[in-house]
């Protein structure tokens, strides 16, 4: 099976907080592609980064970092000294080879509240 | 135009009726995808269309949902006889298909509520 969990239905944090954001995936392909996608209030999916199942490099942009982890099947979100404007819900999602890498699946969300 | 545009960005029916949601893609883009947001809940693949091939219906829910597409451009989902289980958000997206690198990019959605 096919599979995206964030366990993590909302959290709620403080202005200037770290915040992590867990993902774990279940997939039977070797390859598959991993991606982050962020949707504020206005409803549209921003991108924000894909990785690909042979890339284990962790991956820092601003303050925006991401570890992946094939032993234990997670791709995690932590956003260091969180702002107001990353309040939002965000999606992790993984497409896999066996579906033609055409078909996100997608976790349910986590919707990240940051409070001033 | 600069983004994926869906219109239009709310619509309300009665149960029974039939709707159609648009959306435009961003120019170059060969593939087109739809999905469905459930309140509170992460994105379902419905369709895949890509350049001239047949089109992957494999998410869509039941008969009574379809969707065309023209050429490369916009495309249209249909929701015949809408059930009060239809309503969701309904988000469109574009790629360009470079062999396996293709990243999806979105629209805002159209949000449909049915009474």
């Amino acid at each position: 099976a096919q599979k995206v969990t964030q366990a993590q239905t909302e959290i709620s944090v403080v202005e200037k907080e770290d915040v992590t954001l867990d993902c774990v995936y279940e997939t039977r392909d070797t390859t598959y592609y991993l991606f982050w996608y962020k949707q504020p209030p206005s409803g549209e999916l921003v991108f924000l980064i894909r990785r690909n199942s042979f890339d284990e490099q962790n991956e820092i942009s601003g303050r925006y970092s991401w570890n992946f982890q094939k032993s234990t099947s997670s791709f995690n979100f932590t956003i260091t000294a969180s702002q107001v404007v990353d309040s939002a819900v965000y999606f992790c999602a993984l497409d896999p080879f066996s579906g033609g890498y055409n078909k996100l699946i997608f976790g349910a969300g986590t919707r990240l509240a940051v409070h001033p | 135009g600069a983004g994926v545009s869906q219109s239009p960005s709310n619509k309300v029916t009665e149960k029974g009726k039939d709707v159609e949601l648009r959306c435009d893609p961003i120019s170059g883009h060969t593939a087109l995808y739809w999905y469905r947001q459930r309140l509170g809940q992460g994105l379902e693949f419905l369709i895949y269309f890509q350049g001239n091939s047949a089109p992957d219906k494999s998410g869509l829910p039941s008969d009574r949902f379809s969707a065309e597409r023209t050429g490369e451009s916009v495309s249209t989902l249909t929701i015949q006889r809408t059930q009060q289980e239809d309503s969701a958000v309904y988000l469109c997206a574009s790629s360009l298909v470079q062999g396996l690198k293709n990243i999806q990019y979105f629209g805002a959605g159209t949000r449909l509520s049915v009474l």
